[in-house]
């Protein structure tokens, strides 16, 4: 089955620890999403990147960052200077570039920063 | 700046009722791309409908409709004869596409309404 796959599903850490977030897809998408959630609001796009080796910051990039080696993953590590980094983080894909194609969603991973 | 405003934050309806979810936005553009999401407590956001703005045609997929108006900025996602399993947080999104540089734009999301459907 093709889809998109983050691990792990919970994740809890120290606060001052840098910690990365998996993402994977098997749909031969070329771009690719991480997208911030918190407690009754939308989606903040965090980075993306539009193909491999490259990535641009998305509204809220401050104390994250991206590799983009291959098109199947794109890991996002939150790093120790993102000050309130406990929130729920999503993965997404589209077949092509930029926000007019829908994007295919990850199960989410659930960030604990304490 | 594009935006997009979900003024239902919550809404609670008794399964069968019909229920409409409501989103207004807002752009300078002519050319922008309107978008529904469905989050169900498992977490993972499920693509429901894509529409461009030259596309004003009302849309039905089974108990599910959208009425696009462009005179109003509103794109509202009405569900009818509700169950159980429609309850989730919807989120309504748009895009503007292209910038004069050629850069694609980015979505931008509702704050999203939450949806319960009570037995």
């Amino acid at each position: 089955d093709g889809g998109i796959t983050q691990s792990p599903k919970y994740l809890f850490r120290k606060e001052g620890q840098n910690v990365t977030l998996s993402c994977e897809q098997n749909l031969n998408h070329d771009a690719m999403y991480w997208y911030r959630q918190d407690p009754g609001q939308g989606l903040r796009l965090i980075y993306y990147s539009q193909i491999v080796n490259d990535f641009q910051k998305g509204d809220i990039a401050e104390g994250y960052s991206v590799s983009r080696e291959k098109k199947e993953s794109f890991p996002l590590t939150v790093t120790s200077a993102q000050k309130n980094p406990t929130a729920f983080y999503l993965c997404a894909s589209s077949q092509y570039p930029g926000g007019t194609y829908e994007q295919y969603f990850g199960p989410g991973t659930r960030l604990t920063v304490t | 700046a594009q935006k997009v405003t979900q003024a239902q934050t919550e809404i609670s309806v008794v399964e069968k009722e019909d229920v409409t979810l409501d989103c207004v936005y807002e752009t300078r553009d002519t050319t922008y791309y309107l978008f529904w999401y469905k989050q169900p407590p498992s977490g993972e956001l499920v693509f429901l409908i894509r529409r461009n703005s030259f596309d004003e045609q009302n849309e039905i997929s089974g108990r599910y409709s959208w009425n696009f108006q462009k005179s109003t900025s509103s794109f509202n996602f009405t569900i009818t004869a509700s169950q159980v399993v429609d309850s989730a947080v919807y989120f309504c999104a748009l895009s503007e596409g292209y910038s004069f540089s050629g850069s694609a734009r980015q979505l931008t999301f509702g704050s999203g309404t939450q949806l319960t459907v009570l037995p």
